[in-house]
């Protein structure tokens, strides 16, 4: 089955400051990856997928990602961080046959003044 | 109104009660799912449904039962619900496409004391 791994369950940055988030996959197929935020009390967004058409993905609130096969990873990255990204995001991938998501553990960022 | 809507928000119910999750979505998709979270652990699958008579057991299903009563409707039961059984509990459905995305509801609450 394939699976996502995320690194680093917090991660913590300042406003106005890179934010890069984690995601590694792993599959025998191409996959489809995905995304998501989970805002406080709130479910599932989606913030971007890959579904082949381009490596380099962009998404909603300046949020992009790039999918790099050779490394096997979906890193989700933002130029500059603001007070309003803090949230749970979390990586997901489609399983073999295309039938359902499989999520990573998550990571929580936190932006600091 | 939200695309996916779950009732109630939030439970608190006693150890050995049965109690229902339910779940409906505007969509007009034939897929749905139920996931359960539980802090650094993600989501995990539980159930998930491809059509009305299809219903499949994800990763976490003992203790759970499912029913799709309609297109829009999939509800979640705890025959005898148990404190381990305490989480937040989100539907969610999508389309049939590889690159799909998944729409989530706002997700149940539920304490089991």
């Amino acid at each position: 089955a394939q699976s996502v791994t995320q690194l680093g369950s917090h991660v913590s940055v300042s406003e106005g400051a890179l934010v890069l988030l984690r995601c590694n996959y792993s599959s025998s197929v191409p996959p489809y990856l995905f995304w998501y935020v989970q805002y406080p009390n709130q479910g599932l967004q989606l913030l971007l997928k890959y579904t082949s058409a381009a490596t380099l993905v962009k998404g909603i609130n300046g949020f992009e990602a790039e999918f790099k096969k050779s490394e096997t990873s979906f890193h989700l990255t933002k130029p500059s961080a603001h007070m309003s990204d803090a949230a749970e995001y979390f990586c997901a991938v489609r399983n073999s046959g295309y039938s359902t998501l499989t999520f990573g553990k998550g990571t929580m960022l936190l932006v600091s003044p | 109104d939200a695309d996916v809507t779950q009732t109630p928000r939030n439970r608190i119910t006693k150890t050995g009660k049965r109690i229902m999750l339910e779940c409906s979505q505007t969509k007009g998709h034939d897929r749905m799912y139920w996931y359960r979270q539980d802090p650094g652990l993600g989501l995990r699958l539980i159930y998930y449904s491809f059509d009305v008579k299809d219903i499949n057991k994800g990763e976490i299903s003992d203790g759970y039962s499912v029913s799709r009563q309609a297109q829009a409707k999939f509800s979640l039961s705890l025959e005898s619900a148990i404190p381990n059984q305490t989480a937040l509990y989100f539907c969610a459905t999508s389309g049939q496409g590889a690159g799909t995305e998944a729409f989530f509801g706002q997700g149940t609450r539920l304490t089991v004391v």
